[in-house]
C-alpha cells in the first residue's frame, strides 16, 4: 500500500530563505509525482508535475526533484516571500490513476 | 479556458440528511475525480469517471455515489450522512484517465454536518 509522508509538518522562515520541503513515498512504482499549495479553507494549485521519467521540474522560484529509487522529491523554493505561506501537499499517482497525498507542510515566511 | 467550478461553496447539514455537490470540470476535460479532505489531513480519493463511468474507487462506504454527464460535468451524492463526514470535498479534473494527466482542482465544498 503505497503512503506519502511529508516532513517537517511545520516550517517557520524569515523572508529572503532558500528553503526545501521534503516528501518521501514507499511504492516506487509511480506514474507522477505532484506538488500542490493550499491556502487556508482553499482548493489545490498544482505548481509542478513531475513524470516518473523525470528528474526534476522549476516554475520561477520553484524547483521539484524527484528520486524514484529512493521513494524522495523535494520543493526547493528560493528567496521565499510572505505571499508563499500556506500549506504544501505532494501526491503520487500509481497505475489506480487517483492521487495519493500526503499530510502537508504549513510554511510560514515571516517579513 | 474556465476551470474547475464547484457548488455550493458551503453547506450546513444535519446527521441522517443527504446532499449533493457540484463539479464541473474544466473546458476539454473528461475525466473527474472526488476527494474528501479532513481538517488538517491530506485528502482521501473517493472515486475518479472517466466518460460517465466510475473508473476507479477509494476506501469509502457506498452511501458515497457519484454521477458524471455528457458534459463531463460530475455530482458526489452522500446519504445517510454521519459526523464524521464534515470535511472539504474537492473535485479534481484531467484532459484524460491516463496516469500521466495532471490534475486540476477546484475551489472545493464545505460541508459541515450537526
Amino acid at each position: 500500500k503505497q503512503e506519502v509522508t511529508q516532513i517537517p509538518a511545520a516550517l517557520s522562515v524569515p523572508e529572503g530563505e532558500n528553503l526545501v520541503l521534503n516528501c518521501s513515498f514507499t511504492d516506487s512504482a509511480i506514474y507522477n509525482l505532484q506538488w500542490f499549495r493550499q491556502d487556508p479553507g482553499k482548493g489545490l494549485t498544482s505548481l509542478l508535475l513531475i513524470q516518473s521519467s523525470q528528474r526534476e521540474q522549476t516554475s520561477g522560484r520553484l524547483n521539484a526533484s524527484l528520486d524514484k529509487s529512493s521513494g524522495r522529491s523535494t520543493l526547493y523554493i528560493a528567496a521565499s516571500q510572505p505571499g508563499d505561506s500556506a500549506t504544501y501537499l505532494c501526491a503520487v499517482s500509481g497505475n489506480t490513476g487517483k492521487l495519493i497525498f500526503g499530510q502537508g507542510t504549513t510554511l510560514q515566511v515571516k517579513p | 479556458e474556465t476551470g474547475v467550478t464547484q457548488s455550493p461553496t458551503h453547506l450546513i447539514k444535519t446527521r441522517g440528511q443527504q446532499v449533493t455537490l457540484r463539479c464541473s470540470s474544466q473546458s476539454g476535460h473528461n475525466t473527474v475525480s472526488w476527494y474528501q479532505q479532513a481538517l488538517g489531513q491530506g485528502p482521501q480519493f473517493i472515486f475518479q469517471y472517466y466518460r460517465e463511468e466510475e473508473n476507479g474507487r477509494g476506501n469509502f462506504p457506498p452511501r458515497f455515489s457519484g454521477l458524471q454527464f455528457p458534459n463531463y460535468s460530475s455530482e458526489l451524492n452522500v446519504n445517510a450522512l454521519e459526523l464524521d463526514d464534515s470535511a472539504l470535498y474537492l473535485c479534481a479534473s484531467s484532459p484524460t484517465s491516463t496516469r500521466n494527466n495532471e490534475q486540476f482542482f477546484g475551489p472545493g465544498t464545505r460541508l459541515t454536518v450537526l
